[in-house]
């Protein structure tokens, strides 16, 4: 199957500041998206982006789908406690599957 | 609107044991997919439904197998349990209508135990 590689794999952040983590792959992707999971739930989907050099925001959150069409970004600006959790970016060549990253940890120091 | 929803929340099972992972939703979906997620890593797709009476493989299907005889369910079978299928198993659906397909909303999940 596909590889993604997220980075960094865990972060411990101040509140307050920005956070970026990024996702990479060898193949070329038509679909990025990145989700958000806590502790014993599903994820969540933050954003979805379909064209390369694309820049979607979500409230705080900015994703971009890199011009390469092998990567992508994501950044959280100005964190907060509730930020906490496992960010998961997913990738999607053709068809119907989507193959996921392994997750960045993220822990917002108050 | 419950959305996604997956029964058990817990199971423990023995070597050579079978059971099925109920998945329903009620937002009238036409895609589905069923999720592995091992511990500290990403999801892994085994099986997905673009409709009734529709299946295919995802990335790991071997040991699994799946049915969707209604829009709203999509039950998942293991048939022979070993402990390699330990594992926190999601559950998803999507639209599969653009412009909002991708948007895959996940059940709680299932904890599988295989002893």
């Amino acid at each position: 199957g596909q590889q993604l590689n997220q980075s960094p794999q865990s972060m411990f952040i101040q509140e307050g500041e920005d956070v970026s983590m990024n996702c990479t792959s060898s193949s070329i992707f038509n679909t990025w998206l990145w989700y958000k999971q806590e502790p014993g739930e599903g994820p969540v989907l933050l954003i979805a982006l379909y064209k390369a050099g694309e820049l979607t925001s979500n409230g705080r959150l900015t994703a971009q789908f890199g011009i390469t069409r092998k990567d992508s970004f994501l950044n959280i600006s100005a964190s907060i406690p509730s930020d906490v959790g496992i960010y998961f970016c997913a990738g999607k060549i053709t068809g119907n599957q989507f193959y996921f990253g392994t997750g960045t940890s993220l822990t917002v120091i108050p | 609107n419950a959305g996604v929803t997956q029964t058990p929340k817990f199971r423990i099972l023995k070597i050579g044991q079978s059971m099925t992972l109920q998945c329903t939703q009620d937002m009238n979906h036409n895609y589905m997919y069923w999720y592995r997620q091992d511990p500290g890593m990403g999801l892994k797709l085994i099986y997905y439904s673009v409709g009734a009476g529709i299946t295919d493989k995802g990335e790991v299907p071997n040991g699994y197998n799946v049915s969707r005889s209604t829009t709203e369910d999509f039950p998942l079978r293991l048939e022979l349990a070993a402990p390699s299928q330990t594992s926190v198993y999601f559950c998803a659906s999507a639209p599969g209508r653009d412009p909002y397909q991708e948007t895959q909303y996940f059940g709680p999940g299932t904890r599988l135990l295989v002893l």
